[in-house]
């Protein structure tokens, strides 16, 4: 069963679009909302993240916008880059006992930014 | 970057051959984890620890073994490896306050 679904899987936009990844999640325990950045040869990277207390957040040119109600939150990258070219991962991760927290995560989209 | 490395970076090996592999952390994290990276799967979580000696499972964890005998040091044993195991494998590190994972630069393993 899959926990967190995201869409799309791969993605090519014009530089300077906006490319946007959407993510679905089904546990309402979940209280922990990070993407990851991945480039090639590379382990994934934290993007930005967001707890469900707040519906936005915003770190320079990436933002997350969260739903509660629908259980949705998705990534938007303002002023797409060539750089950001990469795969990027959502997850989503709850409190399972002490301080420990254990990550679901997508299956990962594949953005690709044409010049 | 957190200091997180793998050993071996990549590796080939034959069905039914055991193979381990390394990771080790300069951050002294109590957690730590591994995860395989597979296409159309993203990551998925194989065991994990909480503390020296203290390891638990993932959602895939059948035909994987850990162990950890100091904080630095979390090793990942394939006993008899399969074709299905050939992945790559990621590390990954968090701390007891924060929910961020610092992930490794993978292990590439092929088995044939």
């Amino acid at each position: 069963q899959q926990q967190v679904k995201q869409s799309p899987q791969s993605l090519i936009v014009q530089k300077g679009g906006i490319p946007i990844i959407n993510c679905a999640y089904e546990n309402t325990a979940f209280d922990y909302f990070p993407w990851y950045q991945q480039f090639p040869g590379k382990g994934p990277a934290l993007l930005i993240a967001i707890r469900p207390d707040v519906s936005e957040k915003k770190e320079g040119r990436f933002t997350i916008s969260f739903n509660k109600s629908a259980k949705q939150f998705s990534l938007h990258i303002m002023d797409s880059q060539p750089g950001d070219s990469a795969t990027y991962f959502c997850a989503a991760s709850r409190n399972s006992g002490g301080s420990n927290y254990k990550l679901t995560f997508g299956k990962g989209t594949l953005l690709t930014v044409n010049p | 970057d957190a200091g997180i490395t793998q050993s071996p970076r990549h590796k080939v090996t034959e069905t039914g051959t055991p193979v381990t592999l390394r990771c080790h952390q300069t951050e002294n994290h109590r957690y730590m984890y591994w995860y395989r990276q597979d296409p159309g799967h993203g990551l998925r979580l194989i065991h994990y620890s909480y503390g020296v000696k203290d390891t638990d499972k993932g959602e895939v964890s059948d035909g994987y073994s850990v162990s950890r005998s100091k904080t630095e040091d979390f090793l990942l044993t394939l006993e008899s490896a399969t074709s299905s195991q050939t992945s790559v494998y990621f590390c990954a590190i968090s701390d007891q306050v924060k929910e961020t994972q610092y992930f490794g630069p993978g292990t590439r393993l092929l088995v044939l």
